[in-house]
């Protein structure tokens, strides 16, 4: 079966933009996690979507925002964008809200300029 | 302060030898994913480690749970270059439906 598919790979951005990172997940998995990953911080923990709802959140600012359609497909997006946002975005998706492990895509990689 | 600690940081060996990576932490976990990411990719499930003192192999990889479920290693057994990636463990947090990873070891294996 198709893999977590991430759009798109690459994308660069001028400061102060706003970028919208799209995820579909595994046919009939329902949650679908964020995550990014800097070389200093490593994998940090954005939000999880469960049925539509945001089910938890990280440590990040209210510019990080998310969203979950009906078909399990879900989009991130940052507002306001800073330097520091320049990182790798991971989607992970669960079939069993990770007890099960979860299957992550290859990522969109962002770099603000 | 991370929850995780992985050592070592960076590792660098020669094809055909041996190597342990280490996951620690100062609390129990209930149990420990292990993931190995390439670059330009996402990571990849390796195993997921539950009980105290279990042992699981995948081919030449050997994980261990300590037995005070505090502490996992992961072995590698004659490295091929196509071990080479990032190894990185992972705690999952139950209530929150969330991972917390450690810092990873970054392993290169030279042919």
């Amino acid at each position: 079966k198709a893999g977590v598919t991430q759009t798109p790979r690459y994308l660069i951005k001028t400061r102060g933009q706003q970028v919208t990172l799209s995820c579909s997940p595994i046919s009939g998995h329902r949650s679908v996690s964020w995550y990014q990953q800097t070389p200093g911080q490593g994998l940090q923990f954005l939000f999880e979507y469960f049925s539509e709802t945001q089910r938890n959140k990280g440590n990040f600012p209210g510019r990080f925002s998310g969203r979950q359609f009906s078909n399990s497909r879900s989009e991130m997006n940052v507002s306001t964008l800073e330097l520091g946002d320049s990182a790798l975005y991971l989607c992970a998706s669960s079939s069993y809200r990770g007890s099960r492990g979860y299957t992550f895509g290859s990522g969109t990689r962002l770099t603000v300029v | 302060t991370q929850l995780l600690e992985q050592s070592p940081q960076f590792l660098s060996i020669q094809e055909g030898e041996n190597l342990t990576v280490y996951c620690n932490s100062s609390s129990v976990f209930s149990s420990l994913q292990w993931y190995r990411q390439e670059p330009g990719e996402g990571p990849v499930l390796l195993v997921t480690v539950v009980t105290g003192g279990e042992v699981k192999k995948l081919k030449r990889l050997t994980f261990q749970f300590g037995d005070a479920r505090k502490d996992s290693s992961l072995h590698i057994t004659a490295a091929q270059t196509g071990d080479t990636g990032l190894y990185l463990c992972a705690l999952r947090i139950q209530g929150a439906q969330k991972l917390v990873f450690g810092q990873g070891t970054r392993l290169t294996i030279n042919p």
